[in-house]
């Protein structure tokens, strides 16, 4: 299986700061790389896709980019329904799929 | 709306088995992968496996292919997980969830299924 190593494993942060937050692949994934988002007690949801598009409805301020191993998700301009957990997922290997430990970005 | 409704939380014992169903409603079933994703408490999220509803045909995770059984009912538009031979470290939050046909990308999810496997 491909291994996604994400960094850091959380992160304190400010309202109005901006995170970076990185997600490393054991091989070349190409731009198969997913973002999702989770707040306590919910199910995840989709937030990047494809390295750098937005799913429907997520702010501009969430910016993807990367390509073969390395990849980050930068969030300018925090606000306070950000702080969550948020996870990087390769859906390059389709019957091995894999996802980061997770970043918890806290207030 | 487009959502995914999975059953209630569920306690098994150790070596018993678990189903999990998972109800699709507001697009076709038939067009979109059903995934198994879960998550132990604290922990991060574990592809299980997946099954294309319009053939039946799944691809289970290497690490459960001895353990996990996925099946659907296209007149229900249901999809189903069964987990056998239950330890407690498979106590978790079962999450269903949706792909398009051609990718993994994951853009709709359920709201979990907590399972506990306690004596």
């Amino acid at each position: 299986d491909i291994q996604m190593t994400q960094s850091p494993s959380s992160l304190s942060a400010s309202v109005g700061d901006r995170v970076t937050i990185t997600c490393r692949a054991s091989q070349s994934i190409f731009t198969y790389l997913n973002w999702y988002q989770q707040k306590p007690g919910k199910a995840p949801e989709l937030l990047v896709y494809a390295v750098s598009n937005l799913q429907s409805g997520v702010p501009l301020r969430f910016i993807g980019s990367g390509s073969g191993t390395d990849f980050t998700l930068t969030i300018t301009n925090l606000q306070l329904q950000d702080f969550a957990t948020y996870y990087c997922q390769q859906s390059f290997n389709t019957l091995g799929i894999t996802f980061g430990q997770g970043t918890r970005l806290e207030i | 709306q487009e959502q995914l409704v999975q059953s209630g939380a569920d306690v098994k014992k150790p070596g018993a088995s678990v189903k999990v169903s998972c109800k699709a409603s507001g697009y076709t079933f038939t067009g979109y992968y059903i995934h198994w994703v879960r998550q132990a408490p604290g922990q991060g999220l574990e592809w299980m496996g997946r099954i294309n509803p319009n053939s039946g045909g799944t691809d289970p995770a290497q690490k459960f292919q001895d353990r996990v059984t996925m099946t659907r009912d296209t007149s229900l538009n249901t999809a189903y997980m069964e987990l056998s031979s239950l330890r407690s470290d498979d106590t978790a939050v079962y999450f269903c969830a949706r792909s398009p046909l051609f990718g993994a990308i994951i853009d709709l999810w359920g709201r979990g299924t907590l399972v506990t496997v306690s004596s």
